[in-house]
């Protein structure tokens, strides 16, 4: 079983349209997580970190349940500019060698 | 967040031939980390490199394959040894800023091996 996982979409939502991702990891030790955005041809960029209080910055809400263990993303009025890979990222130790990376959802904002 | 510059940013190997991909970071940082990317899949760690001692493999992955140096506490390589086309891949580096728990990434080298 794969340590994170995330349907891979592609997700295809036109303009200010609100879209989730959804996002489950297996080990139930897991001690931080984030939101990653990768564009196509660059490197993983950090989104947003994800607490168990939920967390919002700007259009993006990022929610966490250590119960079901899944990771949430919401994006609210959607742009163009929000097209890219979202990866879903959970760190299982409490030093930085033990990130795993979910495979990514696609979105696409179309005019 | 940390400022990382890889080089080199792309390359077209032959088989047999081995790479080394260089990363700097603009400041000092104690853990670096080189993943690799395959075409249309998430990222996976090769290992971890730590100055001063020697680098910490992942499963699936060997030193005679992957060789890495950290000489000191901004810089690290990655060779790539005894290429073969299954290694094309984007192969990245990272760090994690002591305390913030979040991986930074270098732009990434393109390697494609024919």
């Amino acid at each position: 079983r794969k340590e994170v996982e995330q349907d891979p979409g592609p997700f295809n939502v036109p303009e200010g349209a609100t879209v989730a991702f959804n996002c489950t990891y297996s080990n139930s030790a897991s001690q931080s997580f984030f939101w990653y955005r990768q564009d196509c041809r660059k490197e993983p960029k950090l989104l947003m970190s994800v607490y168990s209080s939920g967390n919002e910055d700007g259009r993006f809400t990022a929610q966490l349940n250590r119960a079901s263990q899944y990771i949430s993303l919401l994006i609210r009025d959607s742009k163009l500019s929000d097209s890219a890979t979202y990866l879903c990222v959970v760190n299982i130790g409490n030093t930085g060698n033990q990130f795993y990376f979910g495979t990514g959802t696609s979105l696409t904002v179309i005019p | 967040s940390a400022v990382i510059s890889q080089k080199p940013s792309r390359d077209i190997c032959q088989r047999g031939t081995s790479l080394t991909i260089q990363c700097q970071v603009d400041s000092q940082v104690t853990m670096m980390f080189w993943y690799r990317q395959q075409p249309g899949q998430s990222l996976t760690l090769i290992a971890t490199a730590n100055q001063g001692s020697e680098a910490t493999y992942e499963s699936g992955f060997v030193i005679d394959k992957f060789p890495i140096s950290r000489p000191n506490l901004t810089f690290s390589t990655l060779t790539v040894s005894n290429m073969s086309p299954e290694d094309s891949s984007i192969y990245l580096c990272s760090v994690d800023r002591t305390g913030k728990e979040t991986q930074y990434f270098g732009p990434g080298t393109r390697l494609l091996v024919l």
